[in-house]
């Protein structure tokens, strides 16, 4: 199993652009969970997803910030306009809700927005 | 609601000294206890769980056990080596099965040679 696949893993932007984060979970995960983390705020989850349904977005910073599972294989997280307060380095997670391994974190994506 | 405290850091120790991370939790039922450790760069892996009171979870010479009494799951290692330096992350999942987990804030441990 390749595990929780991020791209990319590095994004640089400038103030303003539209910026689209990307997630493949686990083949049979049900669950799938985005993280944002910083030095000053730690980690913070920002929304997660129960069978591609939202299910609390209520982490989600503001309208800027918006998240989509279309279907069980991938899932965005789109920034648009971003600003530089959004640097943080941005992690997606999965879980199947059957077991008790908790969740398995992908590599994450590390934005730069300047 | 649910919550995880743990220990502030960061937490500098020689290569071979003994570790202790606290690590207490609020949440009502009977949650499932994790740790996760995030290497330099790199996403958060679990590192050891317990899903019931006196559980003992163990890996990579690292142990912790979920004591109810005082509601604790303080991770331990005998003998920490350089390549445990890393930041180490408490985390519970509530028994209300909403599927998310709550995580600490985070404790850096640096060692020495």
């Amino acid at each position: 199993d390749a595990g929780v696949i991020q791209s990319p893993r590095h994004e640089v932007t400038e103030m303003g652009q539209e910026v689209t984060l990307r997630c493949k979970p686990i083949s049979g995960h049900d669950y799938l969970f985005w993280y944002r983390q910083t030095m000053m705020r730690g980690l913070e989850l920002l929304i997660y997803f129960n069978n591609n349904v939202p299910i609390d977005d209520s982490g989600m910073p503001e309208d800027r910030f918006s998240a989509k599972m279309p279907n069980a294989s991938f899932s965005t997280l789109k920034i648009q306009p971003s600003e530089p307060r959004d640097s943080a380095v941005y992690f997606c997670a999965s879980m199947i809700a059957r077991d008790t391994y908790g969740y398995t974190f992908g590599s994450g994506t590390r934005l730069t927005v300047v | 609601g649910d919550s995880v405290t743990q220990m502030e850091g960061p937490v500098t120790l020689s290569e071979e000294a003994f570790l202790t991370i606290n690590c207490t939790y609020t949440a009502t039922g009977y949650p499932s206890l994790f740790w996760y450790v995030q290497y330099p760069g790199e996403g958060l892996q679990l590192l050891l769980k317990a899903t019931k009171a006196d559980d003992k979870g163990s890996n990579k010479g690292f142990e912790a056990t979920y004591r109810k009494e005082t509601t604790s799951f303080h991770l331990e290692k005998g003998s920490v080596q350089v390549s445990d330096s890393a930041v180490y992350f408490c985390a519970l999942k509530g028994s209300s099965n909403t599927g998310k987990l709550i995580f600490g804030q985070g404790t850096t441990l640096q060692v020495k040679p």
